[in-house]
């Protein structure tokens, strides 16, 4: 299988601050790249849609200014949480799709933030 | 609305038995239908997937049945070991844009 790598794996940071998560496809190249929010015991929750040199798409309720993405290969996309707060403590898992003429998703081992 | 359908939200399975976990959906423009295992603390891993021209795909243990008209899928782990304990998340995408995820299926396997 294909191999994506997220960084960094743990945070911890003060509120206030912003935290850069970086999702790298290592063996492939993607079009396409998600970002999910995922909270204990409950299944993934799509943040965004990236796709190589466009503006992401946010799903509905997602701060855009808050989450920025910037996809800037096909390799690389990254998430910046701006100004984080304890309410964004979360695990946040990026997945890229290997295309396209698939669409096989692979996804990052996760990054946990924790916003103190 | 939820697109995929997910049950049971819980299975407890001897070792040695099968684990069978059931997926629904009602877009008939999805045409790519994956499973994920995912450990705690770790990101979701694909497992195996099928595509709706196929009824049956069969990888080692793991096992998808796949009925087209009635709109369901299911993911069937044969022998089930203790190493399988995980959750498990069956999902569904058309052109691959977006995958709609179950709710997920908390495995635990027995010794």
């Amino acid at each position: 299988g294909a191999v994506v790598s997220q960084h960094p794996s743990r945070v911890i940071c003060k509120s206030g601050t912003s935290v850069k998560i970086e999702c790298r496809s290592l063996d492939f190249q993607a079009t396409t790249m998600f970002w999910y929010r995922q909270f204990p015991k409950q299944s993934l929750m799509l943040m965004a849609t990236s796709n190589e040199g466009s503006k992401a798409t946010y799903e509905q309720g997602v701060e855009k200014d808050k989450f920025l993405i910037n996809h800037a290969s096909l390799t690389l996309s990254t998430l910046t949480v701006t100004s984080a707060h304890p309410e964004d403590s979360s695990f946040y898992i990026c997945s890229a799709i290997r295309g396209p003429s698939h669409n096989e998703q692979f996804f990052g081992p996760g990054t946990r933030l924790t916003v103190l | 609305q939820q697109q995929v359908k997910q049950s049971p939200q819980s299975l407890i399975v001897q070792k040695g038995g099968i684990s069978i976990i059931n997926c629904a959906y009602e877009n008939t423009a999805f045409d790519y239908f994956p499973w994920y295992q995912q450990f705690p603390g770790k990101g979701p891993a694909l497992l195996i997937a099928i595509r709706p021209d196929v009824s049956e795909k069969k990888e080692g243990r793991f096992t998808i049945s796949f009925n087209k008209s009635a709109k369901q899928f299911s993911l069937h782990i044969m022998d089930s070991q203790p190493g399988d304990s995980a959750t498990y998340f069956c999902a569904a995408t058309y052109t691959g844009n977006q995958f709609y995820f179950g709710t997920g299926t908390s495995l635990t396997v027995i010794p």
